[in-house]
């Protein structure tokens, strides 16, 4: 059973602050992709990655994949209100998904 | 991207009745669906792989007989969950795959009383 651990599980942090999300597998996956959820609503995809060693930027969210391809980190800066919400990363297998627990992001103005 | 729907968003029903759950691709064709349940402030855990004109694939421990799957068309799925407790009370996603990637409707929360 492939496994994905996200830490941390939960992170209330002040506007402005940086934070880093990690996501560590046991296996490795073909790629790899991190989600944002809000309540309520389904999960929406924020990026693929696919290469080991692979860094992707989609604005102020940074997001790397480990040589090995076991590992992810999705880096934050100068966090919004508008960011809080789970966090999702998930194994990319040949048909399904794998998620991981989730990061419950809480950013305070 | 393509847009994944769920009907209804919200619903209440009481213990022993059964509901039934919409999942349908707006602007694609899928012949492949997929269930979710995920608890408060949890991930999401796969219920069952939904295949167009065939049964569905369930994940270990669910129950097949607890949570219908029908697939009857390459827009619709649905989830019945029959004899509803409780503990069936939870957020349901669907999604579909298409262009490569998994979309994700806006869930379904079930509150049994």
């Amino acid at each position: 059973t492939q496994l994905l651990e996200q830490s941390p599980q939960f992170l209330s942090i002040q506007e402005g602050e940086n934070l880093t999300v990690y996501c560590n597998s046991s296996s490795v996956f073909s790629s790899l992709q991190w989600y944002r959820q809000e309540p309520g609503e389904g999960p929406v995809l924020l990026v693929t990655v696919v290469t080991g060693g692979e860094v992707k930027k989609l604005k102020r969210l940074t997001f790397q994949f480990g040589d090995a391809r076991k590992d992810s980190s999705l880096h934050i800066t100068a966090a919004q209100t508008g960011d809080t919400g789970l966090y999702l990363c998930a194994g990319v297998g040949y048909s399904t998904l794998t998620f991981g627990k989730g990061t419950m992001l809480l950013v305070s103005p | 991207g393509a847009v994944v729907s769920q009907h209804p968003s919200r619903v209440i029903c009481k213990s022993g009745t059964s509901v039934k759950i919409e999942c349908r691709s707006l602007d694609f064709q899928a012949t492949t669906m997929f269930w979710y349940r995920q608890f408060p402030k949890k991930s999401l855990m796969l219920m069952a792989t939904s295949n167009e004109g065939s049964k569905a694939t369930y994940e270990q421990g669910v129950e097949k007989d607890k949570f219908l799957i029908n697939h009857a068309s390459l827009t619709l799925s649905t989830l019945t969950v029959t004899s509803a407790h409780p503990e069936d009370s939870s957020f349901y996603i669907c999604s579909a795959r298409a262009y490569g990637e998994q979309f994700f409707g806006p869930g379904t929360r079930l509150t049994v009383l």
